[in-house]
């Protein structure tokens, strides 16, 4: 069965750092792995997907970086601003057929002014 | 761009009531699936249709039905509500096996 773990659980950082999320699966047999952003009590924005071919993905200042045989996967965000602070989730789809997202718990960043 | 639409946003029903919750996917989007979050906690699969036929099964209650129209919206159908079916659903679609995008959620309080 899959697990996702995220590490760290929160993170509070002064605007302007750089900052680094974890997460690791224990199933190297991915279809692919996306990262999500929820804001508190609001839906699931979708930020990055790596399929388990690719070693990375970018998107303005976010890059996430997927290694499938170490099973993880890290969220790079650059240059953070208050306006980043929400939950961030990883979420990984399985190989075989199935489609559903297996989600860890998530990160709670707060970047302060 | 059109996205996916969740009604209602917000519901509050009393324990053993019934509650139906709607789905309309992004056009042209062919699968649905459906999550449950509960307070503090990840999203969990609950159930997945492809071409109006369940394509995959998560923890979904029996309790729990749902089903895929001709239109490929989607309705959940929770009945003898408890307590702790309080949470946040969501759903997804996205074309065969493509990226899945979220909607907004219904928000569930059972009193």
């Amino acid at each position: 069965k899959q697990e996702v773990t995220q590490i760290p659980a929160a993170l509070s950082v002064p605007e302007g750092e750089n900052l680094v999320l974890n997460c690791s699966f224990t199933d190297s047999a991915i279809y692919n792995l996306q990262w999500f952003r929820q804001d508190p009590g609001k839906g699931l924005t979708s930020l990055l997907l790596i399929q388990s071919s690719q070693r990375e993905q970018t998107s303005g200042r976010l890059n996430a970086s997927l290694d499938k045989s170490s099973g993880r996967s890290t969220l790079y965000i650059a240059a953070s601003q208050p306006g980043d602070s929400a939950t961030y989730l990883c979420a990984v789809r399985g190989q075989g057929g199935s489609e559903k997202l297996v989600f860890g718990k998530g990160t709670k960043l707060t970047v302060n002014p | 761009a059109a996205g996916v639409i969740q009604s209602p946003r917000h519901l509050i029903k009393e324990k053993r009531e019934t509650a139906t919750l709607k789905c309309y996917p992004i056009p042209r989007h062919d699968t649905v699936y459906w999550y449950q979050q509960g307070p503090g906690q990840d999203p969990q699969f609950l159930i997945s249709f492809y071409e109006k036929m369940q394509s995959d099964k998560g923890s979904i209650p029996d309790r729990f039905s749902a089903q895929q129209f001709s239109d490929y919206h989607s309705e959940l159908n929770m009945s003898s509500l408890e307590l702790g079916d309080s949470a946040l659903y969501f759903c997804a679609s996205s074309r065969y096996q493509e990226t899945q995008y979220f909607g907004p959620g219904t928000r569930l309080l059972v009193l």
